[in-house]
């Protein structure tokens, strides 16, 4: 199957700080990625949704100045989260999906922020 | 809008008992995709089936079986004679399945806690 990687897979930043996941579809283009954050014992809930070349969809309630995704070509999108807080700290996944309903899901990166 | 409805938060078996994980789920699309995914305690995703709506045949994969009911809008995963490394997370998934030209997203149930004990 195909294979999406994300980098780092953990990290701890200082509150205030920011910091970039990347997220990378390894043997095929992605349209279409996804970004979602699970809370421990919760379930996904997505963030947004960024095609290739245009500005990323936020969700309802999702602060699209404090989560930046820059999804610049067919097999990289990022995620910054800005002036990252303790209440940020959480379970980051991306997936990347094409045309239809193929959606491959990275292995998470886990953000702590102190 | 979508939602998926996963009832059962935690269960817990001794291995080798048979156990069935629900999902309900809302729609309005007549076309969309049902999807189940394991978590394991890593936390990666692993994908396990994908149904679409015209498709209503149950489906067995080893010890997985799938039921999918549309006219109860139920998709339940039944794990036969459990095993040990079966503990996870599992979440049922539901994503429309209209050709827009992109990718759909996935709305996801909030997972039920499978522990699988000796």
């Amino acid at each position: 199957g195909a294979v999406v990687s994300q980098h780092p897979s953990r990290v701890i930043c200082k509150s205030g700080t920011s910091v970039k996941i990347e997220c990378r579809s390894l043997d095929f283009q992605a349209t279409t990625m996804f970004w979602y954050r699970q809370f421990p014992k919760q379930s996904l809930m997505l963030m947004a949704t960024s095609n290739e070349g245009s500005k990323a969809t936020y969700e309802q309630g999702v602060e699209k100045d404090k989560f930046l995704i820059n999804h610049a070509s067919l097999t990289l999108s990022t995620l910054t989260v800005t002036s990252a807080h303790p209440e940020d700290s959480s379970f980051y996944i991306c997936s990347a999906g094409r045309p239809g309903w193929e959606q491959y899901f990275g292995p998470g990166t886990r953000l702590t922020v102190t | 809008a979508q939602k998926v409805t996963q009832a059962q938060t935690e269960i817990s078996v001794v291995e080798k008992e048979d156990v069935t994980l629900d999902c309900v789920y809302e729609t309005r699309d007549t076309t969309y995709y049902l999807f189940w995914y394991k978590q394991p305690p890593s936390g990666e995703l692993v994908f396990l089936i994908r149904r679409n709506s015209f498709d209503e045949q149950n489906e067995i994969s080893g010890r997985y079986s799938w039921n999918f009911q549309k006219s109860t809008s139920s998709f339940n995963f039944t794990i036969t004679a459990s095993q040990v490394v079966d503990s996870a997370v599992y979440f049922c998934a539901l994503s429309e399945g209209r050709n827009t030209g992109t990718a759909s997203k996935l709305t996801f149930g909030t997972g039920t806690r499978l522990q699988v004990t000796l």
